[in-house]
């Protein structure tokens, strides 16, 4: 089973902090993404990678950056910490390729944010 | 560019049927199909490819109809493990850009 690791389920920072957050995917995957999920606004991506040290911004990029150092980990960041960055944070990958069951996207369990 | 997810909210009895729809304003590659339970991690359901058939999934099926630019799920006599929030994802153009924008959800609660 392809198992998405999110380092913490439950965060709590106070504004201006610096935030780190880590995702590893156990699949040799070679795409990564950053979504934050806010109730009624679904999954909203925030960043994506398709390979190591590749990132591409998503729809809601302000206020975070990423890191993909090693194709298997996945690095969201918030340079200073705001309270409307308080959000459920999940991490999914794929496996590219020709369509079909490649795309198909591995969630982690998510990490809480608050930020106070 | 998110797509439209309708109703956004449905309850329904055990044993019931109901539809969840998704539309795009651009035209569809694929639409895939997850589901999450309350405090658990999205689980893909089923993908839906531009020119391919109705999916289906035990009791769960799903269509695709490329000229609307839109999909349903179809969920028949529904159980109580069914509950859950329920996405669509898109994937827009004619290729496969891995990249998958997520609607807003529609919430399922099934009653005993």
């Amino acid at each position: 089973d392809v198992k998405v690791t999110q380092s913490s389920r439950y965060l709590v920072k106070r504004t201006g902090e610096k935030v780190f957050l880590e995702c590893v995917q156990d699949m040799d995957h070679e795409n990564m993404f950053w979504y934050r999920q806010d109730p009624g606004l679904g999954l909203r991506l925030i960043y994506f990678s398709y390979d190591v040290k590749m990132k591409e911004k998503g729809d809601i990029p302000e206020g975070y950056s990423v890191s993909r150092e090693k194709k298997e980990r996945f690095s969201l960041i918030l340079e200073s910490a705001s309270t409307n960055q308080t959000s459920m944070y999940l991490c999914a990958s794929s496996h590219s390729g020709l369509a079909g069951d490649t795309d198909i996207q591995y969630f982690g369990a998510g990490t809480r944010l608050s930020v106070l | 560019q998110q797509p439209v997810q309708s109703p956004q909210a449905v309850i329904l009895r055990e044993g019931e049927d109901a539809v969840i729809n998704c539309s795009s304003s651009k035209a569809l590659y694929s639409v895939h199909w997850y589901r999450q339970k309350h405090g658990e991690a999205p689980v893909f359901l089923m993908i839906l490819l531009k020119g391919g058939e109705q999916k289906g999934h035990e009791k769960i099926s799903a269509s695709f109809n490329e000229k609307k630019q839109q999909s349903s799920l179809y969920l028949t006599a529904s159980q109580l493990s069914y509950s859950g929030t329920y996405f669509c994802g898109t994937q827009w153009g004619d290729s496969s850009a891995s990249k998958i924008i997520f609607g807003s959800g529609t919430r399922l609660s099934i009653r005993p």
